[in-house]
């Protein structure tokens, strides 16, 4: 069965500066595709951005990208310029192609310092 | 267009009375999940939905949750009769099938049976 593991709880940054969020998973599927979602004090569940297994290049969206290492099974969040309202839970989430059943991770905290 | 709409936000009811929360999709998607979020299990998918059709509903707990999507605007997930441990926060999604571009979650709603 597939997992997803965050094995941050919680991490911190200073405001405008860089901070890497962690996430491996395990599968034995070669097609799939990864997600990051960010969860406000608001509650929404809003997607930050996406990544396709057969595709070599990370994603990147704004100040958000991806280091994808498809052998090591990493899907790694990369905030830069970080901003207040960065602050969130972000959750990993896995889908095996044609199930469109999302496993999720955890969750990783942040906290932005001013 | 307005996103996933829920409703209600909160919801606060007795042990034993029935529990129905509200869902209007996205227009023009064609499928549509109910997760259900603690902090003891984190996010788990309830059932979901292809075109109306439910899908796959092994994750709904017990009997006692039901869930029904009479046309592509609109479903509703009920809980008769609810319990303390039905707390929880439930959120609606939708995407397009086949697309994999990742759910749009409504704002979800906070359950709370005393």
């Amino acid at each position: 069965a597939q997992t997803v593991t965050q094995s941050q709880p919680e991490m911190s940054v200073q405001e405008a500066e860089t901070v890497t969020l962690s996430c491996t998973y395990d599968t034995s599927e070669s097609d799939y595709y990864l997600f990051w979602y960010k969860q406000p004090p608001s509650r929404q569940m809003i997607l930050v951005i996406r990544q396709e297994a057969y595709k070599q290049q990370n994603a990147t969206e704004n100040r958000f990208s991806v280091n994808f290492q498809k052998a090591a099974k990493s899907f790694s969040l990369k905030i830069s310029d970080s901003q207040l309202g960065d602050a969130a839970m972000y959750f990993c989430a896995y889908d095996t192609s044609g199930t469109y059943k999302y496993i999720f991770g955890t969750g990783t905290r942040l906290k932005v310092l001013a | 267009d307005a996103g996933v709409i829920q409703s209600p936000r909160h919801e606060v009811t007795e042990m034993g009375q029935e529990v129905t929360l509200r869902c209007k999709p996205i227009s023009g998607h064609n499928s549509l999940f109910w997760y259900r979020q603690t902090m003891m299990r984190g996010l788990e998918l309830l059932i979901y939905f292809n075109n109306n059709v439910p899908i796959d509903d092994s994750g709904m707990p017990e009997d006692r949750f039901s869930a029904k999507m009479p046309n592509a605007s609109f479903s509703t997930l009920k809980i008769q009769p609810s319990e303390p441990r039905d707390s929880a926060v439930y959120f609606c999604a939708s995407s397009f099938w086949g697309k994999a571009q990742g759910y749009t979650f409504g704002s979800g709603t906070r359950l709370t049976v005393v």
